[in-house]
């Protein structure tokens, strides 16, 4: 079993929908979550950092931690089709120092 | 915006021939990590340097692969002899300090390895 496993996708939504993007794990002891946007042909670039459990905003952009569950997601509100790129999810743990990557979704916003 | 640096952007190579990737980190990060994507997939460490010093190399294919970072800042990472499986993105990544809350990685653009 994969420490970090993510629906590949793809995902095609239309413009100004809301969009869920969610990544589960295995290993109890991963403290920070991070997701990463990631362009064609581009490096992936940090959308959005949480620490622990918990909700965090950033614009249209809002990351939740459930530690229980296992379960960490990103949602974007009023989808643009500048979001389309793929969306990594990445965590590590106390030490932060080795970070453990999902597969990426796809996604496609439409215009 | 301080940023991580990588080159080449793209490189073509014959296999059985030597490629070097270069990168140079966000001044001031000591944290430095090579990554290797393959399309469709998440990055895959390959190796960890915390200054100098290796921190983890367990996924780098040691027969092949070399990583250094001799003054603890830029970094060079090496393939010789080239696979057809080695057709990859290769990611630099930099982090501000190990261990410390708040460590985001921050990835360079990446240098795109095709093996013919």
């Amino acid at each position: 079993q994969k420490e970090v496993e993510q629906d590949p996708g793809p995902l095609s939504v239309p413009e100004g929908a809301i969009v869920s993007l969610n990544c589960t794990y295995s290993n109890s002891a991963f403290q920070y979550f991070m997701w990463y946007r990631q362009y064609s042909r581009k490096g992936p670039e940090l959308l959005m950092y949480t620490y622990s459990s918990g909700n965090k905003e950033d614009g249209r952009f809002t990351a939740q931690v459930d530690k229980s569950s296992k379960y960490i997601s990103l949602f974007i509100r009023d989808s643009q089709p500048s979001d389309s790129a793929t969306y990594l999810c990445a965590m590590s743990g106390i030490s932060g120092n080795q970070f453990y990557f999902g597969t990426g979704t796809s996604l496609t916003v439409i215009p | 915006e301080a940023e991580v640096a990588q080159s080449p952007r793209y490189k073509i190579t014959e296999k059985s021939q030597a490629v070097a990737f270069w990168c140079d980190p966000i001044s001031g990060h000591a944290t430095l990590y090579w990554y290797r994507q393959i399309l469709g997939q998440g990055p895959e460490l390959l190796v960890q340097f915390q200054d100098e010093s290796v921190v983890d190399d367990s996924q780098l294919p040691k027969d092949r692969f070399s990583a250094e970072r001799l003054k603890g800042v830029d970094s060079t990472l090496k393939i010789q002899p080239a696979e057809l499986g080695d057709s990859a993105m290769y990611l630099c990544a930099s982090s501000a300090e190990l261990g410390a809350m708040g460590t985001e990685a921050f990835f360079g653009q990446g240098t795109r390895l095709t093996v013919v």
